[in-house]
Parts: structure tokens; sequence; C-alpha cells
């Protein structure tokens, strides 16, 4: 089975500070069917990036995604501060699986 | 705006069931997967499974074949999700969420994409 492994489990970063987080999935991800969330304490998640790179409405552009294959990556240019969050990745196809997750906290 | 609304949470004891409503306003429907997703407190995201309104057809994640059963209601725009067989381990916030996707016909199979609308999501507490 596929796993999704998220890196770093915790990024400790300033505000203004750029922000990269990766997702490495254990086999290929067809199509790039990979998306992307943010979830605040106490929130449901929300969508931030589908098809590896595309950004969901609404969502700034300093948000961005890349990646195909295996390896993906999730920036925030400039960490503002209701970024402060956890980030999972996820593919999408004939099921759905999340990755454990990244939380990027205050330094 | 599609809006997703749950229902209350709810404490359950080991052993029994818990229905959790998912009921829909303002958007289109019946016509995406309405999937399932659960977090454990201080862990991540899992999916549990997921079901088309408008087929009446739902898929499910390997570990709750059996114990798990998505039923629509396109009356009031509602999804139910119930999991039977409780134990402490099922202790979680339940969200409801709406993707695109759909059914291959020709291979019977589910497909699924990323999920753009969430439910408030349900605490369920399983204890004795």
């Amino acid at each position: 089975d596929i796993v999704l492994t998220q890196s770093p489990g915790t990024l400790s970063l300033s505000q203004g500070e750029r922000a990269t987080l990766s997702c490495r999935a254990s086999q290929n991800v067809n199509s790039s069917y990979l998306a992307w969330y943010q979830q605040r304490p106490g929130q449901a998640p929300r969508l931030l990036i589908y098809a590896a790179s595309s950004r969901a409405a609404g969502i700034p552009d300093r948000f961005s995604g890349s990646g195909s294959g295996t390896d993906f990556t999730l920036i925030i240019s400039r960490l503002e501060p209701e970024d402060f969050a956890f980030y999972y990745c996820q593919r999408y196809g004939t099921s759905l699986l999340f990755g454990g997750g990244t939380k990027v906290e205050i330094k | 705006q599609l809006q997703l609304v749950q229902s209350e949470s709810e404490v359950k004891k080991p052993g029994s069931s818990v229905k959790v409503s998912c009921k829909a306003s303002g958007g289109t429907f019946s016509t995406y997967v309405i999937s399932w997703v659960r977090q454990a407190p201080a862990q991540g995201l899992e999916w549990m499974g997921g079901i088309i309104p408008i087929f009446d057809r739902a898929d499910y994640a390997q570990k709750f074949q059996g114990r798990l059963t998505l039923t629509t209601d396109q009356s009031t725009d509602t999804v139910y999700m119930e999991l039977r067989s409780l134990t402490s381990e099922d202790t979680a916030v339940y969200y409801c969420a709406r993707g695109g996707g759909g059914v291959n016909w020709h291979y019977r199979q589910f497909y699924f994409y990323h999920m753009d609308v969430w439910g408030n999501g349900t605490t369920v507490t399983v204890s004795s």
C-alpha cells in the first residue's frame, strides 16, 4: 500500500520567513493527484492546493505547490500569523490517503 | 455556496453504534462524492469512505469494511455515517467533506478527487 511521508514533523519559523514542506510517496502518484490542506486548531481542514500545483479558490498566492511522481513540495513564501497551523498532503484516485502532517509553529 | 452542517457531539458506550448526519445547503450536493474523514485526538486525518448521493453508492476504506455504512436521503440533502461496534479507538472528530469523483462503471470502481467543502465536525467519544 502507498504511504505518504511528510517532513519535517514540525517546522519552527518566524513570521515573514519561507516555509518548505515535503510530502514523499512510497509509490508514484498518478497524474499529480496530490492535494494540500491547512488545518488550524479547532477547525476543519481547508483545501489549499490540488493537482500538485493548482491553488484552490481564495487561497493567497504566497502558497505554492510543486512536484510530481513521488516527491511533492508546499511552499509558503512569507509566513503570516494565520499560517501557523498543521498541513497535510493527500493523494487521491481510487481511494484517499493523507500524510501524517507537518506542524508549522512560531519560533 | 455549499455548506455542510453536521449533527451534534455524541457520547457512546463501547460496542454500540453511532450515526452522524451531514446536511447540505446552498449548493450542489448530490452529484459529488461526500467523504467522511476522522481525526483522533492529537492525530492526523484518516479517510473512512465516500458516497455519491445521486447514485446512492458508497465505497469504504478497507479498514472500515463491514463496520461502516454510508447512506443518503436525497429529499433532505443529508448524508449519514453509521459506525458500529465502537471501541475507545473510535473516539475522534468526524468530518464530512464534498469532493469530486465518480464511478468507473466498466470497472465498477470509485474514483475520488480533492475535497473543497468541509463540514464543521462532530465529536464522538466512546467511553464506558
